[in-house]
């Protein structure tokens, strides 16, 4: 089935750009998305990409696709110790209706 | 900016008891979902609904969860006879348009914990 995988654990030293990495299976997926968890609170959708674009800017964020490795990936630059969160990345296929397929997060840890 | 509110924010029950978990969508949205988090796990989806009626759902969807929109700003989870390997966070998500064309966005979620 379908599957997203990215690393668990990422330290960053503040100021420093932050690079999250994920691989899906989906070779058809639709959209692709970053979602940013901070402690005790939901899901925040931080930017999501269409999967016939390359890349994607949005101020300090910046996100890549590979679509023949199946990669994506969130730049974070000059990383705050306010970027210290949980970053999900997540896929959804219009093939597959509506439900979006979550990674298990990478846990940003910025460091003094 | 317009949110998804869910309530409670962390709800305890014993074994076998029902819970409902509410959650108040962005009101121009159309297209609501469940999904939960075991601790440590994926955020997995339960089930989406549309047009008063379930529009998808997940084999995890059994018969033991339900969802309702009972008026015209709540949409709820019933779980009727909670086991242990319910404890979990729910999150609740409304988007615009059908999931694949449109973001999803979600709630603050509700932790349930199952003794």
């Amino acid at each position: 089935g379908e599957d997203v995988e990215q690393s668990l654990f990422l330290s960053v030293r503040e100021g420093d750009s932050s690079v999250i990495n994920c691989t899906y299976t989906d070779s058809s997926s639709t959209y692709l998305y970053w979602y940013k968890q901070e402690p005790g609170a939901g899901l925040q959708l931080l930017t999501y990409i269409f999967s016939n674009m390359d890349m994607k800017q949005d101020q300090r964020l910046t996100v890549l696709l590979n679509k023949k490795d199946k990669h994506l990936s969130l730049r974070i630059a000059d990383t705050q110790t306010g970027d210290s969160a949980i970053y999900f990345c997540a896929e959804s296929n219009e093939n597959r209706d509506d439900k979006i397929i979550f990674g298990k997060g990478t846990r940003l840890h910025i460091l003094p | 900016e317009p949110e998804v509110t869910q309530t409670p924010s962390h709800q305890v029950t014993q074994m076998g008891q029902e819970v409902i978990l509410r959650c108040v969508p962005i009101s121009n949205h159309l297209y609501f979902y469940w999904y939960r988090q075991i601790l440590g796990q994926k955020v997995e989806f339960l089930v989406s609904f549309y047009n008063n009626e379930i529009s998808e759902k997940s084999e995890i969807f059994d018969d033991q969860f339900s969802v309702e929109r009972p008026d015209g700003s709540n949409f709820t989870l019933k779980i009727r006879s909670t086991k242990l390997e319910d404890s979990a966070m729910y999150f609740c998500a409304s988007s615009r348009d059908r999931g694949f064309t449109d973001t999803q966005y979600f709630g603050p979620g509700t932790r349930l914990t199952v003794l």
